[in-house]
């Protein structure tokens, strides 16, 4: 079955710093959304990326999805406390079920 | 108003108990699911229902018995407890196939 995964799994930096999270499947996506989990709270969209190479950007925030449509990124410019919490990459075949990555937490030091 | 909702948002049982947890959403959209997140935050698809078609995911035990009186409803039965089903339970909603999930709040379920 279709896996994906995440890496880091977990990220501490220093407020200020830049921050990367990547996803790869193993096999072709349709699309490619990405979700926050603040502590405590629920998973929350962010985007969705459906074409080979495209990037989207959401402020400090920039997303991409590799040319092959099987890997992507978030990477987040200038951390700020409230970046932290659980990103979460998920793979979409065009099935009923979205595969999640085992998401990347990520701690930022005042 | 709540996009999705669950009741209830904790549930403390012992180990051998029956519980259920509801799930309602108000969007109207046609697919519902339920996943497990378990400590190390690894969300788990446990079950698809999309207009009366029901997907299992396999590795989830027949303890596990999900309920649809309607389309706005989706409720989890879980039958004798187990420690290792202590997690935090998510219901979500999407409209269809390639859109984005709506996720409740959680029901944390802890079984000692």
């Amino acid at each position: 079955g279709q896996q994906v995964m995440q890496i880091p799994q977990y990220q501490h930096v220093q407020e200020g710093e830049d921050f990367t999270t990547y996803c790869n499947s193993s096999t072709t996506l349709s699309n490619i959304q990405w979700y926050k989990q603040r502590p405590g709270g629920h998973p929350v969209f962010l985007i969705q990326l459906v074409k080979s190479g495209e990037v989207k950007k959401q402020k400090r925030l920039t997303f991409q999805f590799g040319e092959a449509k099987k890997n992507s990124s978030l990477h987040i410019t200038a951390t700020q406390t409230t970046d932290v919490g659980t990103y979460f990459c998920a793979g979409d075949n065009a099935g009923n079920m979205l595969t999640f990555g085992g998401g990347t937490r990520l701690m930022v030091k005042p | 108003d709540t996009a999705v909702s669950q009741t209830p948002k904790y549930l403390v049982t012992q180990m051998g108990n029956d519980k259920s947890i509801k799930c309602e959403q108000n969007l109207g959209h046609d697919t519902m699911y339920w996943y497990k997140q378990d400590s190390k935050k690894f969300l788990k698809i446990m079950f698809s229902y999309n207009n009366k078609e029901l997907i299992i995911n396999e590795t989830v035990p027949n303890r596990f018995s999900p309920k649809s009186p309607d389309k706005a409803h989706l409720n989890l039965h879980i039958n004798s407890l187990e420690l290792g089903d202590s997690a935090v339970y998510f219901c979500a909603s999407r409209p269809g196939r390639l859109y984005e999930q709506f996720f409740g709040p959680g029901t944390r379920l802890t079984v000692l």
